[in-house]
């Protein structure tokens, strides 16, 4: 089955305690991007990628890092998270040409106390 | 400020056509109009998306104002399965995706 992976659902952990938020895609797609989503904001694009080795930043890049060594993943770093970055985070991914439409992750709930 | 705009909610009757609109005022003329939906618990799923023109698929139709400055996702027959959050959003060339804050469509049977 076509799919987008998000690892873990849901997370708690403590400011200042690094993490990753991994996402795979088995569907060879170039580009994969990530996403926060808070109340009252909408999604908001943290980073996306073209392609292997290919990173860029979105509207809200700050505080996290992304790495693309492989087609199929690009995890989410938080070096060292903060209590606003408590949110829910979406992962997805497209064909990296035209218009083909994203297809998502069932997202990860992150809260940092 | 955001690049879409949209009503924070709406409310249909089942089998009745629903008028979705958003409005984007800025768009720049090789952006692309795109709208999803995302149900309870579940990441957004893609709906329809137009440039121009209007467009149909099984889901919905996309209507684009001739200034490209609103545009209104239109479900034909509006069932309990459609009852969800719809993000009007805007797809630029440098691939970035700006999404609106979202209508909940609510369906009443």
């Amino acid at each position: 089955e076509a799919q987008v992976t998000q690892n873990p659902r849901y997370l708690i952990t403590v400011t200042g305690k690094k993490l990753t938020v991994t996402c795979s895609q088995n569907m060879n797609h170039e580009y994969m991007s990530w996403y926060r989503q808070d109340p009252g904001l909408g999604l908001r694009q943290i980073y996306y990628s073209m392609n292997v080795e290919v990173t860029d930043k979105g509207d809200v890049p700050e505080g996290y890092k992304v790495s693309r060594k492989e087609k199929r993943n690009f995890p989410l770093i938080l070096e060292s998270p903060s209590p606003n970055q408590t949110s829910l985070y979406f992962c997805a991914s497209r064909i990296g040409t035209g218009n083909s439409p994203l297809h998502f992750g069932n997202g990860t709930r992150l809260t940092v106390t | 400020d955001a690049k879409t705009t949209q009503p924070n909610s709406m409310e249909s009757n089942e089998e009745e056509p629903v008028h979705l609109p958003c409005n984007h005022s800025t768009i720049s003329g090789t952006d692309y109009i795109h709208w999803y939906r995302q149900l309870p618990s579940q990441g957004p799923e893609y709906v329809i998306h137009g440039l121009t023109s209007n467009v149909n698929n099984r889901m919905a139709s996309l209507a684009i104002a001739e200034d490209r400055k609103s545009s209104t996702l239109i479900l034909h027959r509006a069932t309990l399965r459609d009852a969800a959050v719809y993000y009007c959003i805007l797809r630029t060339t440098g691939n970035q995706f700006y999404f609106g804050t979202g209508t909940s469509l609510t369906v009443i049977p």
